[in-house]
């Protein structure tokens, strides 16, 4: 089955940082590749999300990038602000698993003042 | 838009009872529901994927009979913890993924979880 790495698992940035997080995923045939955000106690809240067929994606402060023939993807957060401090987690569906997500092991991020 | 909600929030019981937890899309149908336990400071682990009118997958390790899910309805799951016990405390948190149109097909939207303790 798939299995995702994500490092580092933890991080901290001086406010207005750049941070990134790297995900790394075995199943060659994965096709889609969410990322998501959790603050403490609450639900998970997808932030981006990238398809196999795109190398690149940004949202605002927020970009992912994908390398599919080396199988990692990239969570890239400019001029972080304190309100990003979250654990943050990358995911990857592979092809014919019925739609089922598997979460790499979490990064939490710590932007301070 | 995608809503989703979870009931109850939190909860206590004794150990041997049984606790139902709902989740519910508020906004769009979901044909796929699932399931996932996280353990404090640890990552998602999917349990059981939930389709609409039919049994559900459970994952490696996980027992069906201790983990009753129910889909009825192209809104509604729900998971039955069936005679919890102190190490079934955990935080529950189910996903639901859309049929079409504007939710898509491809995003989880997640529950706020349920917080189960067992005493």
């Amino acid at each position: 089955g798939e299995n995702v790495e994500q490092h580092p698992s933890t991080l901290s940035v001086q406010e207005g940082d750049s941070a990134v997080i790297k995900c790394t995923y075995s199943d060659s045939a994965s096709n889609y590749f969410p990322w998501y955000k959790q603050e403490l106690g609450k639900r998970p809240q997808l932030i981006i999300d990238i398809r196999s067929n795109v190398g690149e994606k940004k949202d605002q402060r927020i970009a992912v990038t994908l390398n599919k023939t080396a199988k990692h993807f990239s969570l890239h957060i400019t001029e972080t602000q304190p309100e990003d401090s979250a654990v943050y987690f990358c995911a990857a569906r592979p092809t014919g698993g019925g739609n089922k997500l598997t979460f790499g092991t979490g990064t939490q991020l710590k932007v301070e003042l | 838009g995608a809503v989703v909600s979870q009931h109850p929030s939190r909860v206590i019981c004794k150990s041997g009872t049984s606790v139902k937890i709902e989740c519910r899309s508020l906004d769009f149908q979901a044909t796929t529901m699932f399931w996932y336990r996280q353990f404090p400071k640890q990552s998602l682990m999917l349990m059981a994927t939930s389709n609409e009118g039919s049994k559900a997958t459970y994952e490696q390790g996980v027992e069906k009979d201790k983990f009753l899910i129910n889909h009825a309805s192209l809104t509604l799951s729900t998971l039955t913890v069936t005679s919890a016990h102190p190490e079934d405390s955990s935080f529950y948190i189910c996903s639901a993924r859309g049929t079409s149109g504007w939710v898509g097909t491809d995003t989880q939207y997640f529950g706020p979880g349920t917080r189960l303790t067992v005493l």
